[in-house]
């Protein structure tokens, strides 16, 4: 089946901890996106890709880093200098910017 | 990026028809009205999109103003599956820049289902 995978769904990690969520798409999708969601909140755009080697900044990238070596992975890490990192984090692919996104199941977050 | 309104929640019983609103009045005319919905505790999910003419398809309908500047979507028949946060999103596919494929997530509605 295509889609879009997240791992782990939980993920607990101490304060000061880096941590990379993982995000996989087998779409074939060129461009990839990394949104955060706080409780009763929309989402907002952390960084994305439109190609392979390439990404850019969305709305509040500070204290985040991406990668994107593979078409098909899309990792995100979640730095100790993001001050606030207990969220529900959600990855997404479309075939091009302009298409219709679809997301993966989330992971969500706690710094304890 | 253009705004949106929409309500903070909506009720409705299972096997009616349920009809969310969304107003965007400043939209511009290469603004996609796309809606999404999201389940609890998942990702979201898309539901439909369209420019000027309404548009159907197997989750749904959406009814665009003449104007532009309101939109409804529509269940046909409420489950209790549609119980979600139904998001109302103006997209310019034109943008450039760090606009570029962005979807901008407002509160949304919660929709409820009762049975």
């Amino acid at each position: 089946d295509g889609g879009i995978t997240q791992s782990p769904k939980y993920l607990f990690r101490k304060e000061g901890q880096n941590v990379t969520l993982s995000c996989e798409q087998n779409l074939n999708h060129d461009a990839m996106y990394w949104y955060r969601q706080d409780p009763g909140q929309g989402l907002r755009l952390i960084y994305y890709s439109q190609i392979v080697n390439d990404f850019q900044k969305g709305d509040i990238a500070e204290g985040y880093s991406v990668s994107r070596e593979k078409k098909e992975s899309f990792p995100l890490t979640v730095t100790s200098a993001q001050k606030n990192p207990t969220a529900f984090y959600l990855c997404a692919s479309s075939m091009t910017g302009a298409d219709t996104q679809y997301f993966g199941p989330g992971t969500r977050l706690t710094v304890l | 990026d253009a705004k949106t309104t929409q309500p903070n929640s909506m009720e409705s019983n299972e096997e009616e028809p349920v009809h969310l609103p969304c107003n965007h009045s400043t939209i511009s005319g290469t603004d996609y009205i796309h809606w999404y919905r999201q389940l609890p505790s998942q990702g979201p999910e898309y539901v439909i999109h369209g420019l000027t003419s309404n548009v159907n398809n197997r989750m749904a309908s959406l009814a665009i103003a003449e104007d532009r500047k309101s939109s409804t979507l529509i269940l046909h028949r409420a489950t209790l599956r549609d119980a979600a946060v139904y998001y109302c999103i103006l997209r310019d596919v034109n943008a450039g820049g760090t606009s570029y494929g962005k979807l901008t997530f407002g509160q949304g509605t919660i929709l409820t289902v009762h049975p």
